[in-house]
């Protein structure tokens, strides 16, 4: 089973200001089969980037993925006042059951 | 719009039963593979089963197998979790999730916004 780690648990951020969130795989992601999701409370999860890089439609350009094998960067380059969140990584790169990241909340500063 | 709706969860006592649905909208029903995710409270997300999009195919996290089913209904464009012998471990927020593809083995692109599963005596 890949285990998923994400990090930092909690990143404080002003608007305006750009986001770094990591997830880290132990072992390799096969063919990078990794996505980020971003999860606000009371509606449903929504898609970001999958296959590591690949921008969803719909989702505004901020947003980028990148990252192969073990380590993998969700960056939103300038921060909206919409993008604070919880983000999670998933990896389906391997037999189910897939695993999850623990997840990232953004927080205002 | 693709959407889902889940429904039916609730609160059941540990070695019941609770079959929730998952009523998708949108999207051609018999082309994609549909998984089931829950996150217990204070939790991270789990994967809970799936299913490849004729059915055929089915796919259970350990702690689940023999206890859960994961089924669908072409004809409703419903996908369906049936849980037994439940536990209480097994509460949690149950989401249905569209994948991107015919089988499992790829992203989820659609989420529903959950249904509770409490399991309490």
């Amino acid at each position: 089973e890949i285990v998923l780690t994400q990090s930092p648990g909690t990143l404080s951020l002003s608007p305006g200001e750009r986001a770094t969130l990591s997830c880290r795989a132990s072992p390799t992601i096969n063919n990078n089969y990794l996505a980020w999701y971003q999860m606000k409370p009371g509606q449903a999860p929504r898609l970001l980037i999958f296959d590591a890089s690949i921008r969803a439609t719909g989702v505004p350009d901020r947003f980028s993925g990148s990252g192969s094998g073990t380590d993998f960067t969700l960056t939103i380059s300038r921060l909206e006042p919409e993008d604070f969140a919880v983000y999670f990584c998933h990896q389906y790169g391997t037999s189910p059951p897939f695993s999850f990241g623990q997840g990232t909340k953004l927080e205002i500063k | 719009e693709v959407q889902l709706l889940e429904s039916g969860g609730g609160l059941v006592a540990p070695g019941g039963s609770l079959r929730i649905s998952c009523e998708t909208s949108g999207f051609n029903f018999y082309t994609y593979a549909m998984t089931w995710v829950r996150q217990a409270p204070g939790k991270g997300l789990e994967w809970v089963a799936g299913i490849s999009s004729s059915g055929r195919d089915t796919y259970y996290t350990d702690s689940v197998k023999g206890r859960f089913t994961v089924s669908r209904d072409t004809s409703k464009t419903t996908v369906y979790l049936h849980m037994k012998n439940l536990r209480v471990e097994d509460t949690a927020l149950y989401y249905c999730t569209k994948t991107a593809a015919a089988m499992v083995y790829y992203h989820v692109d659609v989420w529903g916004k959950g249904t509770p599963v409490t399991v309490s005596s």
